[in-house]
């Protein structure tokens, strides 16, 4: 059972465009989310979170928007650069303890 | 600054042979200590979560194991490893009680052949 999904594998836009990566859940009891970053052969690093008592979160050019009766969160980048090609992994956690289950990740390709 | 290491950074093993990765946490104290493992295409799954010293809870039922020998040291372990045991490997803290944000180490690349 995958409880958090991102349900595209990949994403292509153009430097200087808003990147925008979406993530869904369906565990309720989420209370908590996060977004990582991940080059390859790296591990993920941390990049912005939002708790379920709020509905945004921005940190510079990072926005994340959460849609708790859609369980739904989103990552926007504006402006998108090449620095910013990489795996997103959206992750979420449960009052009950600091584990952290992900999504598949989403490869977001920044073109010059 | 608190820091986290693993190594080896890639490893190739053939089937049948153990495995022991390290990881190592400094620059903090009673971290919470995990191991993911990413297969390739795939996101990262939950292998191992340890809350204190010898204390070891599995996610996943699998020909791997754990260890936390001491507080900063976090063993991840097989006795004969599978094709399907190749992956990178991550191992991760977190200061508890916090919920939220884990800090990742560098990662291992496992090649079973």
């Amino acid at each position: 059972d995958q409880q958090v999904k991102q349900n595209s594998p990949s994403l292509s836009v153009q430097e200087g465009r808003i990147s925008i990566l979406n993530c869904d859940y369906t565990n309720s009891m989420f209370d908590y989310f996060l977004w990582y970053k991940k080059y390859p052969a790296e591990g993920p690093t941390f990049l912005i979170s939002i708790s379920s008592i709020k509905d945004k979160n921005e940190d510079g050019r990072f926005t994340v928007f959460l849609n708790k009766s859609a369980k739904h969160l989103s990552l926007h980048i504006v402006p998108s650069q090449p620095g910013d090609s990489a795996v997103y992994f959206c992750a979420a956690s449960a009052f009950s303890g600091s584990r952290l289950t992900f999504g598949e990740g989403t490869q977001l390709t920044v073109n010059p | 600054s608190q820091t986290i290491h693993q190594w080896p950074a890639t490893l190739v093993q053939p089937v049948g042979s153990p495995l022991s990765l390290e990881c190592t946490v400094e620059g903090t104290s009673n971290p919470n200590l995990y191991w993911y493992r990413q297969a390739a295409g795939r996101g990262l799954q939950l292998l191992f979560y340890s809350v204190g010293i010898g204390q070891i809870s599995s996610e996943v039922p699998q020909n791997l194991s754990a260890s936390r020998p001491q507080d900063r040291q976090f063993i991840l372990s097989s006795k004969k490893l599978l094709l399907s045991d190749s992956g990178f490997y991550l191992c991760a803290w977190s200061v508890p009680p916090q919920k939220g944000e884990q800090y990742f180490g560098p990662g291992t690349r496992l090649t079973v052949t």
